[in-house]
């Protein structure tokens, strides 16, 4: 099993700007989630899924977007990107018959300039 | 509002030090308390804790909870420098979707 894959690994986007972080779990786990990890504040929940075209909102949702089609996948837009949106992404999913354990990807460092 | 906060926010020891980590909570419907290492990327699962006074031990690191005063502790014998790192204590206080991170402990362990 890959696990939980993420790409990009860096990007750079100037104000303004859209994209999308991808994330796949090969692991048929129903929940997934994105979280944002800045200096000071911990992991913050931004969205999550917990099944295909199901998705809700975390603690901190304002400018991003997610959608979840299949299981395996559970991208995440920034529509109009903001230096405020700096940040280090994680995607996890999780086994919730292992007891909510969560694997997370390596991660994506985004900069906003 | 949920919160969990760990203490030291880092420390420096040497190798060969114990170490204890702390964490404490204030959330509604407690389910479960997560300990997680991170060192350059992704965290990495350590324990899941439940149930109060039941150490979980794994090698050199062990970890216990203490429902009624609502903390929990991760210890760290024999320290080594790979077990540089942040500490991060997460409690799960409901659906999986309801995860509270502490803001982490960073742990540097010198020669």
């Amino acid at each position: 099993n890959a696990g939980v894959t993420q790409t990009p690994k860096f990007q750079v986007l100037k104000t303004g700007q859209s994209m999308t972080l991808q994330c796949a779990q090969d692991m048929n786990h129903e929940y997934m989630s994105w979280y944002r990890q800045d200096p000071g504040m911990g992991l913050r929940l931004i969205h999550y899924s917990v099944g295909a075209g199901i998705t809700d909102q975390g603690e901190v949702p304002n400018g991003y977007n997610v959608s979840r089609s299949t299981t395996e996948d559970f991208p995440l837009r920034l529509l109009s990107a903001a230096p405020s949106q700096t940040s280090v992404y994680f995607c996890a999913s999780t086994d919730f018959t292992s007891g909510y354990e969560q694997y997370f990807g390596p991660g994506t460092r985004l900069t906003v300039t | 509002e949920d919160k969990v906060v760990q203490s030291p926010l880092s420390l420096v020891v040497h190798e060969g030090d114990t170490v204890t980590l702390n964490c404490s909570y204030e959330v509604t419907n407690f389910r479960s308390l997560l300990w997680y290492k991170q060192e350059k990327k992704a965290p990495t699962f350590l324990f899941m804790l439940t149930s109060s006074g039941i150490e979980k031990k794994s090698g050199r690191l062990s970890s216990i909870l203490d429902k009624k005063e609502l903390f929990s502790i991760l210890n760290i014998t024999a320290t080594q420098t790979g077990d540089s790192a942040v500490y991060l204590c997460v409690i799960n206080t409901g659906t999986a979707s309801k995860l509270t991170f502490g803001t982490g402990t960073r742990l540097q362990v010198t020669l």
